[in-house]
């Protein structure tokens, strides 16, 4: 299985909201609800920030919100803050390969 | 709080095997899965496999030939060996707890990650 797909970036100014998408196939997104979005600073670790397609961690804000619609997994953050420049990952279930990735997407805010 | 920390040679020559240890602290090792995720300079993060107390395992195909997970309940530490390396192996290492039974849903927490280099 290739890994999901996202786009390489996004951009958006303080207090936009921008989408991330995460398409994959029946395989992985589409067939299961078990989504998950992680967020990547410079040097850092990932954190998770979205479960389950769309059930947020304590701590994360609710600014961070998930859903999905076929094959495709999507991740909105809305007011976007300059905290928020990172990287993103969505990451999936796959019944070929265990777990998918997708290629992160680098997101700046202008 | 639940914190791992990798552990390892930072440097490891080609041909040979890459072998790290991550410590658990803060809660109990048994009833979980264990994970091993890497990630190359400025790329994506690759899932590399999954242990459960029991010492069942689950590898990436692509890795499967020449990757071994084990777990030692007594000092709270879960380990990786990658055979036969290139430089293709060259990544942060990041190890983290597989959350939601058998089915991989999420990952949390994460280790802090350590740098390992395939070079002679």
């Amino acid at each position: 299985q290739s890994a999901l797909t996202q786009p390489a970036s996004v951009s958006g100014s303080p207090g936009q909201s921008i989408t991330i998408s995460c398409t994959g196939t029946s395989s992985d997104v589409g067939g299961y609800n078990y989504v998950s979005w992680y967020q990547q600073h410079p040097g850092k670790a990932p954190k998770l920030i979205i479960y389950d397609v769309s059930n947020r961690p304590s701590g994360v804000s609710n600014r961070f919100s998930g859903s999905k619609s076929g094959h495709t997994a999507s991740l909105t953050i809305s007011g976007l803050q300059p905290e928020d420049e990172a990287d993103y990952y969505c990451s999936s279930y796959g019944s070929h390969t265990v777990v998918l990735f997708g290629g992160g997407t680098k997101l700046t805010v202008l | 709080q639940v914190q791992l920390l990798e552990s390892g040679p930072g440097l490891v020559k080609p041909s040979e095997t890459l072998s790290l240890t991550c410590s658990f602290s803060g809660g109990s090792i048994s009833d979980s899965y264990w994970t091993w995720i890497r990630q190359p300079a400025g790329k994506g993060l690759e899932w590399i496999g999954r242990l459960y107390t029991t010492g069942n395992t689950g590898y990436n195909p692509s890795l499967k030939s020449r990757v071994t997970m084990s777990l030692d309940t007594s000092k709270n530490e879960f380990s990786l060996k990658l055979k036969s390396v290139t430089a293709a192996d060259t990544a942060v290492y990041y190890c983290a707890r597989q959350e939601g039974g058998w089915y991989p849903r999420w990952f949390d927490p994460w280790g802090q990650g350590t740098l390992v280099t395939v070079s002679s």
